[in-house]
């Protein structure tokens, strides 16, 4: 179990480019969540993944922003046509099964600067 | 929809003694969970405690402990003999429970920042 790993840790892009985000959940850990930390905030939800599916998505997921867990282990989230607004921390999480009584295990987070 | 509110943006504590970060929660569910993240800096978010609503005995967790009061809504973490390493944010954070779509996701508060005072 060597945790949730994120990469890169940090991103310095210039507006309108296009970045991609990875995480490798912990081993045969079926539920995969991205969340999205803004400065002086709370992290807020994304969306997540019970194996490859995606189930759900937030409205905070505009049309730019792409997730996907091809063979349900890592996942990807790509960011289309970055604005200044989407500078904040992305934190990726994992848990072996639903349920609140499954604790989430977080990922250290990408850094997303857009300049 | 839930909102999820902590009113102390920064506290301190002297090393050993005792501190309480305040939460307060709003919703209009009967089931749901309350837990505390605690996130030091530039590290990882960890799980501190968790609380089921249906249960009416506050959790502990060594020198970590609850207050959970339902009627008032409201979910403040007890920090006992505060040592270095607790110097982190502190976050509260809401799920409904059950297994209905849409509950598989944790709305957070905006964090306490906790200083350990040596």
């Amino acid at each position: 179990d060597t945790g949730v790993s994120q990469d890169p840790r940090h991103k310095i892009t210039k507006r309108g480019q296009n970045v991609t985000f990875r995480c490798d959940p912990i081993s045969e850990h079926n539920r995969l969540y991205w969340y999205r930390q803004t400065l002086g905030q709370g992290p807020e939800f994304l969306t997540y993944f019970q194996n490859e599916a995606q189930l759900e998505k937030s409205r905070l997921l505009s049309d730019r922003f792409s997730a996907e867990r091809p063979k349900g282990s890592f996942s990807t989230l790509e960011i289309q046509r970055t604005e200044q607004g989407d500078s904040a921390m992305y934190l990726c999480a994992s848990s072996p099964q639903p349920g609140a009584l499954s604790p989430l295990h977080f990922g250290n987070g990408t850094r997303l600067t857009v300049t | 929809a839930q909102t999820v509110t902590q009113s102390q943006p920064e506290m301190s504590v002297q090393e050993a003694e005792t501190v309480t970060l305040s939460c307060t929660y709003d919703t209009s569910e009967s089931d749901y969970y309350l837990f505390w993240y605690k996130q030091p800096p530039s590290r990882q978010m960890i799980l501190v405690i968790r609380q089921e609503a249906y249960k009416q005995q506050n959790a502990t967790e060594n020198r970590f402990s609850v207050n959970f009061q339902k009627a008032a809504k409201s979910f403040s973490l007890k920090i006992s003999d505060s040592q270095l390493g607790d110097a982190a944010m502190y976050f509260c954070a809401y799920r409904p429970g059950g297994v209905n779509f849409g509950n598989e996701k944790l709305t957070f508060g905006t964090g306490t920042r906790l200083t350990i005072i040596p």
